[in-house]
C-alpha cells in the first residue's frame, strides 16, 4: 500500500473552528492532491501542492507538504457548515494514482 | 464544460452476469480512469487509458476490461460479476497523469 496511517477517519467540529487533516505516504511523489467529496457526487480537487512547495493557500484552505517525512496536511480556517464532506489526499507516481482512505468532516452549526 | 458523465447511476446485476459501465467527457482529456470505491475505503485505481493505451493495475488485471473507442468515451466491463464487485465505480479524466482529475458522479453497482 502507498499509504501509512491517517490520523483520523471522522471529525466533528463546531462552525467557526479551525481543523487540520493529516496524511502520510510511503513512496516518492511529486504532487499531493486534496479532494473533497460531497454526498452523491464524485471527488473534486480543492488544492494541489507540488514537491517543491512547502505550503499552498487557497481561500480558507491551507495545504502543507513535508517531503522529508512524507506527509501532508490540509487545514480549513473558520469552518462552515458547507465544509461538511469527505476529504481525501492523493499522490501521483509513474502511471498510478493513490488515494488515502479519507476523513469525514462534519461541521455543526 | 468540465462535466464527466457516467451511465447508469445505479446498476443491479446478478452473480455471474456481465456488467458494462459507461463514462464520457468532452474536455478532450488524454487520460481516463476507473476507480472502485467501497464504504470506508479509499478509491482504488482499477485501470486507466492514456490516449489509446490501457494500463491495468496488477491485482485487478483479470477482473476488469475496458475499451475507449474514441477520446470522449470509456467503458468498464465485468465479464462475470461476483458479490465482491458491489461498490461505487468512479470515472475520472485528466489532461495528463499528474494533472487534476475531474470525476463523474459514480455508478453504484449492486450484485445480488
Amino acid at each position: 500500500s502507498q499509504w501509512g496511517e491517517e490520523n483520523l477517519q471522522a471529525l466533528s467540529i463546531q462552525e467557526g473552528e479551525d481543523v487540520t487533516m493529516n496524511c502520510s505516504y510511503k513512496t516518492y511523489t511529486t504532487v499531493v492532491h486534496w479532494y473533497r467529496q460531497d454526498s452523491g457526487r464524485g471527488p473534486a480537487l480543492i488544492i494541489l501542492i507540488r514537491s517543491n512547495e512547502r505550503e499552498k493557500r487557497s481561500g480558507r484552505l491551507r495545504a502543507t507538504l513535508d517531503t522529508s517525512s512524507q506527509s501532508s496536511s490540509l487545514s480549513i480556517t473558520a469552518a462552515q457548515c458547507e465544509d461538511t464532506a469527505v476529504y481525501f489526499c492523493a499522490t501521483t507516481g509513474y502511471q498510478n494514482f493513490y488515494f488515502g482512505k479519507g476523513t469525514s468532516l462534519t461541521v455543526i452549526p | 464544460d468540465t462535466t464527466v458523465k457516467q451511465n447508469p447511476r445505479y446498476k443491479l446485476a446478478r452473480v455471474g452476469k456481465p456488467v458494462n459501465l459507461i463514462c464520457s467527457q468532452t474536455m478532450n482529456h488524454d487520460t481516463m480512469y476507473w476507480y472502485q470505491k467501497k464504504p470506508n475505503q479509499a478509491p482504488k485505481l482499477l485501470l486507466f487509458y492514456y490516449d489509446k493505451i490501457l494500463n491495468r493495475e496488477a491485482d485487478t488485471f483479470e477482473k476488469f476490461q475496458s475499451s475507449r473507442p474514441n477520446n470522449s468515451f470509456c467503458s468498464l466491463y465485468i465479464g462475470s460479476a461476483g458479490l465482491e464487485y458491489s461498490a461505487m465505480y468512479l470515472c475520472a479524466s485528466s489532461r495528463h497523469n499528474y494533472a487534476e482529475q475531474f470525476f463523474g458522479p459514480g455508478t453504484r453497482l449492486t450484485v445480488l
